[in-house]
């Protein structure tokens, strides 16, 4: 079953911490990433990768942080420099090129305790 | 920047209703648009897609986008909702240069049955 799969569902982070979102894909696309959903300001871009050992930030990358190493996988850690994380984050993916289309993991809701 | 406006925060309806829910976007050159859906509970989907040609595109369960080009408007109607059509939906302009997208901030709809 191809697709995109975010984990976990639920996070709660406590003052001060660092936390990890896992994203994984097995449609072996290039492109992968990381959206912050806040109530009625729609989906922003954090951070993006095109291609494996490289990635770039993307419009409120402050306070996450991102690696690839892996074609499959991108994971997002969500820093203690990020005052105000509690958000909806959804992760996704595409083949490279201008005319892509993203398709979506079910998303982690993360909290502040 | 381009940035990406939808107006209605929030639509109720009646089954049956007609819909349609406003997009505009900011950027002059060429794009490729874009509606998703995000049913309660489940991933964000492509509801459907413009990328040249015919201006009016028809996208799943009965869904059609006009691409207005002299208004810089790409809007979402439906001749006649139904409860299922309960959901959030989110307009997205890809700029042709790059494989990312800037949402709007999304409209949610409610049909009452």
């Amino acid at each position: 079953d191809g697709g995109i799969t975010q984990s976990p569902k639920y996070l709660f982070r406590k003052e001060g911490q660092n936390v990890t979102l896992s994203c994984e894909q097995n449609l072996n696309h290039d492109a992968m990433y990381w959206y912050r959903q806040d109530p009625g300001q729609g989906l922003r871009l954090i951070y993006y990768s095109q291609i494996v050992n490289d990635f770039q930030k993307g419009d409120i990358a402050e306070g996450y942080s991102v690696s690839r190493e892996k074609k499959e996988s991108f994971p997002l850690t969500v820093t203690s420099a990020q005052k105000n994380p509690t958000a909806f984050y959804l992760c996704a993916s595409s083949i490279a090129g201008t005319t892509n289309i993203q398709y979506f993991g079910a998303g982690t809701r993360l909290s502040v305790l | 920047a381009q940035s990406v406006s939808q107006h209605n925060h929030h639509v109720i309806l009646s089954e049956a209703a007609s819909l349609e829910l406003g997009c505009n976007y900011s950027y002059g050159g060429t794009v490729n648009l874009f509606w998703y859906v995000q049913y309660p509970g489940q991933h964000l989907q492509l509801l459907l897609k413009y990328f040249s040609g015919d201006p009016l595109v028809k996208g799943i369960k009965g869904f059609e986008a006009e691409f207005i080009k002299s208004k810089f408007s790409f809007n979402l109607r439906k001749p006649s909702v139904q409860w299922s059509d309960t959901a959030e939906y989110f307009c997205a302009v890809n700029n042709n240069a790059g494989n990312m997208l800037t949402f709007g901030g999304g409209t949610r709809l409610m049909v009452k049955p």
